[in-house]
């Protein structure tokens, strides 16, 4: 059963804080996404990753960047945190060669 | 880039009725449509998904239908349970690329 994990499920932070979102799979995948909800605007990219060291920006890139060091863990960076990056953090993962993206359970960000 | 279109963004039905979601696509180099399902305080779940050269599938109370010419893709929920409440999320891929694009997403609403 796979398995994505996120460091934490809620977060307050201050606006220009330097946050760390870290998400962990546990299933081998090369690939894996981050994407924030927010309502009415469904599920928007982030970055992805489709191996260690790579990365690709996604549709709304700005004011975050991402690490992938290790295969199993991809984390999101926001630079200098400010309020309109408060949303929900959604982390996925995929198999290459394959389109049916994982989920982790979601890291609900508040800049204050 | 891709652009999905998901409608309605609400929808409220009695038990044992049948709901439908639409979504709009404008890639037509896009060629695999999921469907998540994503229940309060979860996480998005895959429930069914269709490519481009089939245009209809069912799964159980469940189907999806794909017109390429119109360039959308609709979910039928058929006899629907209070247990069907969530938002639902279409979502595109188009060919060679791994991220998917996601629709605005549709709160349904079972009433029992």
């Amino acid at each position: 059963d796979v398995k994505v994990t996120q460091s934490s499920r809620y977060l307050v932070k201050r606006t220009g804080e330097k946050v760390f979102l870290e998400c962990v799979q546990d299933m081998d995948h090369e690939n894996m996404f981050w994407y924030r909800q927010d309502p009415g605007l469904g599920l928007r990219l982030i970055y992805f990753s489709y191996d260690v060291k790579m990365k690709e920006k996604g549709d709304i890139p700005e004011g975050y960047s991402v690490s992938r060091e290790k295969k199993e863990r991809f984390s999101l960076i926001l630079e200098s945190a400010s309020t309109n990056q408060t949303s929900m953090y959604l982390c996925a993962s995929s198999k290459a060669g394959q389109e049916t993206q994982y989920f982790g359970p979601g890291t609900r960000l508040l800049v204050l | 880039g891709e652009n999905v279109e998901q409608h309605p963004s609400t929808l409220s039905v009695q038990e044992g009725d049948s709901a439908v979601i639409k979504c709009t696509y404008s890639d037509s180099a896009s060629n695999y449509f999921p469907w998540y399902k994503q229940e309060l305080g979860k996480r998005p779940q895959l429930i069914i998904d269709i490519r481009s050269n089939v245009g209809e599938k069912k799964d159980q109370r469940i189907a999806v239908t794909l017109n390429k010419t119109a360039k959308h893709f609709s979910l039928h929920i058929t006899e629907t349970q209070p247990e069907d409440s969530a938002v639902y999320f279409c979502a595109a891929s188009p060919r060679g690329r791994r991220a998917l694009t996601f629709g605005s997403g549709t709160r349904l609403q079972v009433q029992p």
